[in-house]
């Protein structure tokens, strides 16, 4: 089973700064990457699939990067609604599984 | 736009029988596969398995045994089940609709929309 890593567990930012987010696969995983948000309560919610591409209805300071088996979320201009829980996923098609990250938490400073 | 109506929490017994639906507003079941997923308090995201319209199923080894996923085309929603619960299935139980892109580069997957969440809590 492929292991994903995320990193920072936790990391500390300010409003209208720039954070990147990395998750790191044991096997290449071309571009089959998705990332969620979730914040406090709330399911979580697609914001890039296919590594890079953007959900409809996310605002474009999420990036995503990366392919093979080091990606990387990164949030530009930092918002208050942005602190919340993220989480890298795969999802393989034979065999059918999905695993996710363990997940980065974006907090305050 | 398609959206997923779970039902509300539950509290159960160990050894009782979990039984949860997930209802498909706005689309069909067709053509797609719908996953269970579950987030125990305070950790991350389990994956439990995934069914498909004409019941194909799949499911997370460390779970098989114990779950069944379903679907019911006449009332456009989908089911779990999990019998025998213990403890360590405290959890809030979510599902979602399985989409996939097939272009260049490979294919790709990822889950949208989620349902609202159903907390589930297994204690004597």
């Amino acid at each position: 089973e492929i292991v994903m890593t995320q990193s920072p567990e936790i990391v500390s930012v300010s409003v209208g700064e720039r954070v990147t987010l990395s998750c790191r696969t044991s096997e290449n995983i071309r571009s089959n990457l998705a990332w969620y948000q979730q914040s406090p309560g709330q399911a979580p919610r697609l914001l890039i699939y296919g590594a890079s591409t953007r959900a409809n209805g996310v605002p474009a300071r999420f990036n995503g990067s990366g392919s093979g088996t080091d990606f990387a979320l990164t949030i530009h201009n930092l918002q208050a609604e942005d602190f919340a829980l993220y989480f890298c996923h795969l999802y393989n098609n034979w065999p059918r599984h999905a695993t996710f990250g363990q997940g980065t938490k974006l907090e305050s400073k | 736009q398609v959206q997923l109506q779970q039902s509300g929490a539950r509290v159960l017994r160990p050894s009782e029988t979990l039984s949860l639906t997930c209802v498909v507003s706005g689309g069909s079941l067709s053509g797609h596969y719908w996953t269970w997923i579950r987030q125990p308090p305070g950790k991350g995201l389990e994956w439990i398995g995934e069914v498909k319209e004409s019941g194909g199923t799949n499911y997370n080894s460390s779970l098989r045994g114990r779950v069944l996923l379903s679907v019911d085309m006449s009332m456009n929603q989908f089911s779990l089940s999990l019998k025998s619960v213990t403890a360590a299935d405290t959890a809030v139980y979510f599902c979602a609709r399985v989409s996939f892109d097939a272009a260049v580069g490979g294919l790709k997957f990822w889950f949208d929309p989620w349902g609202q969440g159903t907390p589930v809590t297994v204690s004597s």
